[in-house]
């Protein structure tokens, strides 16, 4: 299985909004509403930021939103503050039952 | 609150056996509530699921790492393990445990993470 495609980064100024991609397959992204999108900090484990596509986790921002067309899903990071400069990293259910993650994004803010 | 912790050796030689143990607080392993996975991530690059456990103790594995991999549970112990032999450099990385719902599929639930160093 081969890793979701990701771009290497993207940046925005405060208060801006900035859009992740994630591209995969009709057997992973294509196939499930089972994508969900990790935050990582420099030095510290992954953290949930939104699952099944679009759902976000209790505690975490609704400035964080996420949506999906065919095979790609997509992470939407609105009214851009400070910390929320991180890795990210999208991952997907498959058709084989495993899981796949995405190459992952450095989100830069200006 | 399910709470989990990564343990076992920093260092492993070339060709030898990579073993890691993750314990599990805050919840039982055994209560088929949980899927039970491995997750890595070498320096400066990203993650890469490599297997997961069933309380029953089925088994799914990243096809690129499945002849080399073996996950357990011991249930006594609350704690499940992971075992890769024949490892090489390209081994080397930040080796997380991570739980999801029976229901989701999604890792709500992440260990801080071991380093592994393959060297000799």
């Amino acid at each position: 299985q081969s890793a979701l495609t990701q771009p290497p980064s993207v940046s925005g100024s405060p208060g801006q909004s900035v859009t992740i991609s994630c591209t995969g397959t009709s057997s992973d992204v294509g196939s499930y509403n089972r994508v969900s999108w990790y935050q990582q900090p420099p030095g510290t484990a992954p953290k949930l930021m939104i699952y099944d596509v679009s759902n976000r986790p209790s505690g975490v921002p609704d400035r964080f939103s996420g949506s999906k067309s065919g095979n790609t899903a997509s992470l939407t990071i609105s009214g851009l503050q400070a910390e929320d400069e991180a890795d990210y990293y999208c991952s997907s259910y498959t058709s084989s039952s495993t899981y796949v993650f995405g190459t992952g994004t450095k989100v830069i803010v200006l | 609150q399910v709470q989990l912790q990564e343990s076992g050796p920093g260092l492993v030689k070339p060709s030898q056996t990579l073993s890691l143990t993750c314990t599990v607080s805050g919840g039982s392993i055994s209560s088929g509530n949980y899927y039970w996975s491995w997750i890595r991530q070498p320096a400066g690059k990203g993650l890469e699921w490599i297997g997961r456990i069933y309380t029953s103790g089925s088994t799914s594995y990243n096809p690129s790492l499945k002849s080399r991999i073996t996950i357990s549970v011991d249930t006594s112990k609350n704690q499940f393990s992971l075992k890769l032999n024949s490892v090489t450099a390209a081994d080397t990385a930040v080796y997380y445990c991570a739980s999801h719902s029976w229901s989701g599929y999604y890792f709500d639930y992440w260990g801080q993470g071991t380093l592994v160093t393959v060297s000799s």
